[in-house]
């Protein structure tokens, strides 16, 4: 079983539609949880990022952590062209992030 | 606002030749770190650095690798005889700490290709 799993994607959704982009882990020892952003042949930057069960809110994005579950998920609500990139789960450890394959996110004008 | 740098942001090197990839850490991280992107695939990381040691390596980074922090601004990683499947995008790192509550700035990434 794969450390991280993330839906694979591509996702292809018009302006303003409400976006899911979701991982699995089954690691327990991961306690953090990071959604990074990435443009075409440009690093990750962090989006969003939580460490405790429940839903975390900024702008028009929100983390969902469900840890009984071991499943997280990303929301973004009113999705904008400038959202089309690659989003990544991200588990943050002592020495070192494990991520999740990305999702690549299209939203159409 | 302070971001990691890193050169070139391509290179072109030819099967069992030795590179050097560059990183300019933010200035006050003391954790730094290398990950590898091969198209299309996932962010796999490959080694990080603290107090010029390596903390942790990951099974990819084998004695083909290297990192070295030659002074007080600069990290290298260093690919000994360039295979093709070297080829990908290298991210540097840096963070504050270590630890999950400590975000990684990563840089632009170096484009290696092989051929």
């Amino acid at each position: 079983q794969k450390e991280v799993e993330q839906d694979p994607g591509p996702l292809s959704v018009p302006e303003g539609a409400i976006v899911s982009l979701n991982c699995t882990y089954s690691n327990s020892a991961f306690q953090y949880f990071m959604w990074y952003r990435q443009y075409s042949r440009k690093g990750p930057e962090l989006l969003m990022y939580t460490y405790s069960s429940g839903n975390k809110e900024d702008g028009r994005f929100t983390a969902q952590v469900d840890k009984s579950s071991k499943y997280i998920s990303l929301f973004i609500r009113d999705s904008q062209p400038s959202d089309s990139a690659t989003y990544l789960c991200a588990f943050p450890g002592a020495g070192k992030s494990t991520f999740g394959d990305g999702t690549t996110l299209t939203v159409k004008p | 606002e302070p971001e990691v740098t890193q050169t070139p942001s391509h290179q072109v090197t030819q099967m069992g030749q030795e590179v050097i990839l560059r990183c300019v850490p933010i200035s006050n991280h003391l954790y730094f770190y290398w990950y590898r992107q091969i198209l299309g695939q996932k962010v796999e990381f490959l080694v990080s650095f603290y107090n010029n040691e390596i903390s942790e390596k990951s099974e990819i980074f084998d004695d083909q690798f290297s990192v070295e922090r030659p002074d007080g601004s600069n990290f290298t990683l260093k690919i000994r005889s360039t295979k093709l499947e070297d080829s990908a995008m290298y991210f540097c790192a840096s963070s504050e700490g270590a630890g999950g509550i400590y975000e990684q700035y990563f840089g632009p990434g170096t484009r290696l290709t092989v051929t």
